[in-house]
């Protein structure tokens, strides 16, 4: 089975320093990995994905985030936070070899603080 | 515009009386999926569909339905529906299975009173 952590409900951060929105992972196999946004009353948007090659892996929005293999993490960091990136964001993975669900986590709920 | 159009947004129904939350998208994607979003316990995928006639289970399949005749629709129904099935619920897709970036819909809030 998979399955993704989230272990921080809510992160508050003050605008203009950086962030970092955790998550871990675990697969038997090698994961996809996924971070999307979801903005209030809306749906998820999608901001960044690993699937292969280089650990760091950049996005929209100026966000990035670090695959770890021997941590089984993928955090999502930005180096400046701007009060328009509170919102709830997922971290998600899948599994090659065809198993084909796709496995979210609980959510981390981002607070920029002016 | 590249879209996934859910309706209704907004539902309020009673126990056990049949309901079917449309899903389509315009993109030509071959997998689709259904979530439901709770609060604490994030989403869960309920079913997904990786072609036309192609579904298969989720997390929490039950007392849920799917159908997936045409490439565009993927519509959600609940035959008997439930106070437990109140809640969010969102429709995806995405071009090439799993290892590809989903598109999502807006969502439908269902209450089943």
């Amino acid at each position: 089975a998979q399955s993704v952590a989230q272990p921080e409900d809510q992160v508050n951060v003050a605008e203009g320093n950086p962030l970092t929105v955790k998550c871990t992972y675990s697969v038997s196999g090698n994961p996809y990995l996924f971070w999307y946004v979801q903005y209030p009353n809306r749906g998820l948007q999608f901001l960044l994905k690993y699937i292969t090659g280089d650990n760091l892996v950049k996005g929209s929005y100026g966000f990035e985030a670090e695959f770890n293999k021997s941590q089984t993490s993928f955090h999502l960091k930005k180096p400046s936070a701007l009060v328009s990136d509170s919102a709830l964001y997922f971290c998600a993975v899948s599994v090659t070899g065809g198993y084909q669900k796709v496995t979210f986590g609980t959510g981390t709920k981002l607070q920029v603080i002016p | 515009e590249a879209q996934v159009t859910q309706n209704p947004r907004y539902l309020i129904t009673v126990t056990g009386k049949k309901l079917t939350v449309t899903c389509s998208q315009n993109m030509n994607h071959e997998y689709m999926s259904w979530y439901r979003q709770d609060p604490g316990l994030g989403l869960r995928q309920i079913y997904y569909s990786m072609n036309v006639e192609v579904t298969d289970k989720g997390d929490v399949p039950e007392g849920y339905k799917v159908s997936r005749k045409e490439k565009r629709n993927f519509p959600l129904i609940l035959e008997s529906p439930s106070p437990n099935q109140t809640s969010l619920y969102f429709c995806a897709s995405s071009n090439g299975g799993v290892n590809t970036e989903a598109f999502f819909g807006q969502g439908t809030r269902l209450t089943v009173v």
